[in-house]
Formats: structure tokens, sequence, C-alpha cells
């Protein structure tokens, strides 16, 4: 069974500009997270769905940010316009229904922003 | 404010002998830790888990330990082998109004020396 897959793994953009940042989740998996690391730092929540609708963007840092998961499979993260704060790993990772299961995590996307 | 800390960032081990990884959390609500294992360039992976009820759970060479009262867990790798080397991350479930994230520590970087 294929794992959550992330696209790009590496992302190299200037200030100002957009990126989007794509996941997959494994099949049949309701709920999709989205987290982040900044360079020695935690992997810090930014939001979950649960199939297409956001139960929690409480972590989103602000309005740059777009999470969306049209349809309930894959889900894309836009930054835009890209400051150089975000730049970090970007991780997604997706579980079946109920608190207790376990999250499988993506390779994770490496953002850099010049 | 961090609710979960990881206070040693790195740890050496000689292969063979004990690696203890130790977590303190603040937040007295949480009920449900994990530990994941992170190598370099893949996403975390699950190690292991520990529910609030219990004190201890044990996979193999991994053991968790929970103290409550102390508000601290403990992951004990007996014995230790050079493939343990990775970043090792807890995490607690944030679980609150249907919506669960995992709160992360900053990591703990073990070489296990062979």
């Amino acid at each position: 069974e294929a794992g959550v897959t992330q696209f790009p793994s590496h992302s190299v953009i200037e200030k100002g500009q957009t990126v989007t940042l794509r996941c997959d989740p494994i099949s049949g998996h309701d709920n999709l997270y989205w987290y982040r690391r900044v360079m020695g730092k935690e992997i810090k929540f930014l939001l979950h769905f649960v199939k297409e609708s956001k139960q929690d963007e409480s972590g989103m840092p602000n309005n740059r940010f777009l999470a969306e998961r049209t349809g309930g499979t894959y889900s894309t993260l836009k930054v835009q316009p890209a400051e150089l704060e975000d730049s970090g790993v970007y991780f997604c990772a997706s579980s079946q229904e109920g608190p207790y299961n376990e999250q499988f995590f993506g390779p994770g996307t490496r953002l850099t922003v010049l | 404010d961090q609710q979960v800390k990881q206070n040693s960032p790195s740890l050496s081990v000689q292969e063979g002998r004990i690696s203890i990884l130790n977590c303190d959390y603040t937040n007295s609500m949480f009920d449900y830790f994990l530990w994941y294992k992170k190598y370099p360039a893949e996403g975390p992976t699950f190690l292991i888990s520990i529910s609030s009820i219990k004190d201890k759970n044990e996979d193999g060479r991994f053991t968790v330990f929970l103290n409550k009262s102390a508000k601290h867990l403990s992951l004990h790798i007996v014995p230790s082998q050079p493939g343990d080397s990775a970043v090792y991350f807890c995490a607690a479930l944030h679980s609150t109004s249907g919506t669960y994230k995992y709160i992360f520590g900053t990591g703990t970087r073990l070489k296990v020396l062979a």
C-alpha cells in the first residue's frame, strides 16, 4: 500500500512569489493534517481536514496560507505571497477516523524562501 | 508557550547500552502520548505510544514510561543499535471539541556509536 506522498520534495522561491504544495494521503484516510517544522524547532500543527472539511485551522500562521482538499482526496497548501519566515519543512499526515489512530507522515516538502 | 518539551537536543550512546530520551509536558489534559522517529529526508514514523491510564508500555527493545504526577515521559531503547540513530520526537495528543492534533517537542538527536 502506498504511503503519504508529497510534491515537490524541495522548492526554492523568491520572497513575494507563490508556491503550492501537494499532499496525497493514504487511500481511505479521511483525516489529513498539515504540519511545519522550522529548522531545529518543533513540528508544529497547521490544520486538520476531515474529508473535505477544515476541522481545525488554528495553527495556520496568517491569511497568506490557504489549504484546500477538494473532493476529500488530495490536499494543497498555497503560500501567497511567500515571506522569508515561511521557510521550513512542510509535512502532511493522514490517519483513519478517530483520534487514537496513528498519523502516517509523508516525507515532507522543504521550502526555502530567498 | 511550548506544551511539550524535550530539553536534550542530542544524546550519544554506545552500541548495546541503554538510550533514555526524556520529555516533559505542561498540559494535564493530555491523555495520550507518542514517540516518533525521524531519519534525514524522511517523514516521522510512529514508534510507540502510551495512554494516560498506563505507566508503561513495551514493544520489543522500546519501552515508554509515563509519570503523570511529574508530567514526564521517557523512552528507553535497550539495547541501542546503530540503526537507532535518528531524531526522536515526543508528542501529545491534544483533543478538544471533536478536533485532534499532535503537539510535538523539538526532538532529540540520538547517535548510537558502534
